[in-house]
């Protein structure tokens, strides 16, 4: 599966979007983008994903450039909820394992 | 909405006893998987299990680690002999299937090794 690259912390304030990029330049053609969030020591939770196409559900938006090799999680309104680690990981098709990076520490701030 | 749960939510053992972790998968899944992260490092991948049978799993999981679907619900986790470095949280995870499948986690059961 291919490697992510995902800044170490970022900063948002309470309201507006958060911005989370995620770099995936290896990326193949058979590989899912996907995002997850641990809030603090719980369980990962699943966010969103995304093959090529943008796509938004009622947690997030996905935008994923027309040449794959990058992604963007899009939080619409952060609030203090949000506040967590967020997992940008490629997966293949036919991959058993889902391999977890270091993750983006988001702090959302009133 | 469905979700997955483990059992119990903090174990507390001495090095040497075994321990079986506990998870009930999402009905419809049909593929499992453990994680462990021990405190303030990575989500680490241990095994995934599929068909009754390990389909893949990482260097962790060595002879210590067994895994079993002993019934159509649960999904267990066994050391045989635990260390003091299997002090972690333990995640368990299903998915309907591969690829364009996501994976639901339990909350995990914190295992202390003493």
């Amino acid at each position: 599966d291919a490697k992510t690259t995902q800044p170490t912390s970022m900063d948002c304030a309470e309201g507006r979007a958060a911005n989370l990029p995620c770099n995936h330049s290896t990326i193949s053609g058979n590989e899912y983008v996907y995002w997850y969030r641990q809030i603090h020591s719980q369980g990962p939770q699943y966010i969103i994903h995304g093959l090529k196409n943008n796509e938004t559900n009622e947690m997030a938006s996905l935008i994923i450039t027309e040449d794959r090799k990058s992604s963007t999680l899009i939080l619409p309104h952060a609030t203090l909820r949000d506040t967590a680690v967020y997992y940008c990981i490629v997966r293949s098709t036919g991959g058993f394992k889902t391999i977890f990076g270091a993750g983006t520490r988001l702090f959302v701030k009133a | 909405e469905p979700e997955v749960t483990q059992t119990p939510s903090h174990q507390v053992t001495q090095m040497g006893q075994e321990v079986i972790l506990r998870c009930v998968p999402i009905s419809n899944h049909l593929y499992f998987y453990w994680y462990r992260q021990i405190l303030g490092q990575k989500v680490e991948f241990l095994v995934s299990f599929y068909n009754n049978e390990i389909s893949e799993k990482s260097e962790i999981f060595d002879d210590q680690f067994s895994v079993e679907r002993p019934d159509g619900s649960n999904f267990t986790l066994k050391i045989r002999s635990t260390k003091l470095e299997d002090s972690a949280m333990y995640f368990c995870a299903s998915s309907e299937r591969l690829g364009n499948s996501p994976l639901h986690f339990g909350n995990g059961t914190r295992l202390t090794v003493t």
